[in-house]
């Protein structure tokens, strides 16, 4: 099946420094890729959808100045937060389109002290 | 608001028993998707049904798709304590390019 990997799993980091997540398809190459976020106890929250070589597209509500998305090739996006603060300490999971099925990455864990 | 609604939200049941859960949309669909999360965890691809499906079996797991009332079912049988975990239904609605997750349904299973 097809693998998605995502690094790191966990980042503990101070307010106000800016943190990168990195999202690889590891055995197919994804034009699309989605950041999703979850609070505990609750369901996924669609971010943004990254697209090669283009922007990413935002979902309403979401600061895309802060969370910064870059699809450098078809086999890595990241998402990068930046000036962080403790709300937005979730948990950061992406999925990679592939052909109509969404393979999910494990997550990464941020905390924001 | 989220496209998809699962009930129940939470689900008991003794191991060997069999565990149902349903999920509601609002919108044509492509496909819809079922997916497992043990806790703290990614998500894991179970079943993909398409809008001209009705029904598709993987294992123990049977899942329904009715889009006359835009609802689909997912269905464990002979269920583990390792099937504890939390199911959501994501569905990829027409044009719409992206899925939408439903609230989730937590199962616990009991040894």
């Amino acid at each position: 099946g097809a693998v998605v990997s995502q690094h790191p799993s966990r980042v503990i980091c101070k307010s106000g420094t800016s943190v990168k997540i990195e999202c690889r398809s590891l055995d197919f190459q994804a034009t699309t890729m989605f950041w999703y976020r979850q609070f505990p106890k609750q369901s996924l929250m669609l971010m943004a959808t990254s697209n090669e070589g283009s922007k990413a597209t935002y979902e309403q509500g979401v600061e895309k100045d802060k969370f910064l998305i870059n699809h450098a090739s078809l086999t890595l996006s990241t998402l990068t937060v930046t000036s962080a603060h403790p709300e937005d300490s979730s948990f950061y999971i992406c999925s990679a389109q592939h052909p109509d099925t969404q393979y999910f990455g494990p997550g990464t864990r941020l905390t924001v002290l | 608001s989220q496209q998809g609604e699962e009930d129940p939200q939470a689900l008991s049941i003794q191991e060997g028993e069999n565990a149902t859960m349903n999920c509601s949309y609002k919108t044509s669909i492509n496909n819809l998707q079922w997916y497992r999360q043990n806790s703290g965890r990614g998500l894991v691809h179970l079943i993909l049904i398409r809008s001209n499906e009705r029904e598709k079996h993987s294992g123990r797991l049977r899942v329904t798709l009715d889009t006359s009332k835009k609802s689909s079912s997912l269905l464990i049988t002979a269920s583990r304590a390792a099937d504890t975990a939390s199911y959501f239904c994501a569905t990829d609605a027409t044009n719409a390019g992206k899925s939408t997750f439903g609230d989730g349904t937590t199962l616990t299973v009991k040894p």
